[in-house]
């Protein structure tokens, strides 16, 4: 247990629906992340949320859109997704988001587009 | 750019130690750390490293960097067979103000008996 808590773990969608992912972190941490983990490519940080302010859009396409309505909470809203977005999604947090605090993983939320 | 390389097998027999290798781009790093990850599950940290030590040990984890190589390494003493994962690398790059990891493919430890 991290701490860091993703639901729902495994997700199946198709590609006209409307879904979400959302992690929570009881830690008290102030910076929150989004990874996708995929068998062809290593893992690729999505966004990064440093006190509710997005700091970075890792060039992700628009039909990921993540939400951070308080430091505890993130979600990632999926929609009109693509096989190819199949892939384990990682939430991660951090104490702030200064070089050298230690990221948090949680256990990761398993999606499969059909 | 930055850029973490790692084998992506590793193959040893249960008592026997473990070595897994890494290289790095980014010299600015301030931290290196040492993820595992086993099936089904998320990432779990295992170690990390501050970039002014050559060396840290934590009971069967012994760590060392060469920073003028750009060198991290993972030795597990005794693997035993629950030590069976994917190990990730990663170094921590501060561009942009935050902190943020930069990881390698994986190393996937098979222990057998």
């Amino acid at each position: 247990e991290t701490g860091v808590t993703q639901t729902p773990r495994h997700l199946v969608m198709g590609m006209t629906n409307k879904k979400s992912l959302k992690c929570e972190q009881h830690l008290g941490h102030n910076a929150m992340y989004w990874y996708k983990q995929s068998a062809k490519k290593p893992l690729e940080l999505m966004f990064v949320y440093s006190l509710e302010e997005r700091v970075e859009n890792n060039s992700v396409p628009s039909r990921f859109s993540p939400e951070c309505p308080n430091s505890s909470h993130l979600f990632l809203h999926l929609h009109t997704l693509q096989p190819e977005d199949s892939a384990l999604y990682l939430c991660a947090s951090s104490p702030d988001r200064s070089s050298g605090n230690t990221i948090y993983f949680g256990e990761g939320s398993w999606l499969t587009v059909v | 750019g930055e850029d973490v390389e790692q084998s992506l097998f590793l193959s040893v027999r249960e008592g026997d130690s473990s070595v897994i290798n890494c290289t790095y781009t980014d010299s600015s790093s301030t931290y290196l750390y040492w993820y595992k990850q086993e099936p089904g599950a998320g990432l779990q940290l295992l170690t990390y490293i501050f970039s002014n030590m050559d060396m840290k040990q934590d009971q069967r984890l012994t760590v060392l960097l060469n920073k003028k190589d750009k060198h991290l390494s993972l030795r597990i003493a005794d693997t035993q067979t629950g030590d069976s994962a994917i190990y990730f690398c990663a170094e921590s790059s501060n561009s942009g103000g935050y902190n943020k990891l930069i990881f390698g493919a994986g190393t996937r430890l098979a222990v057998h008996p």
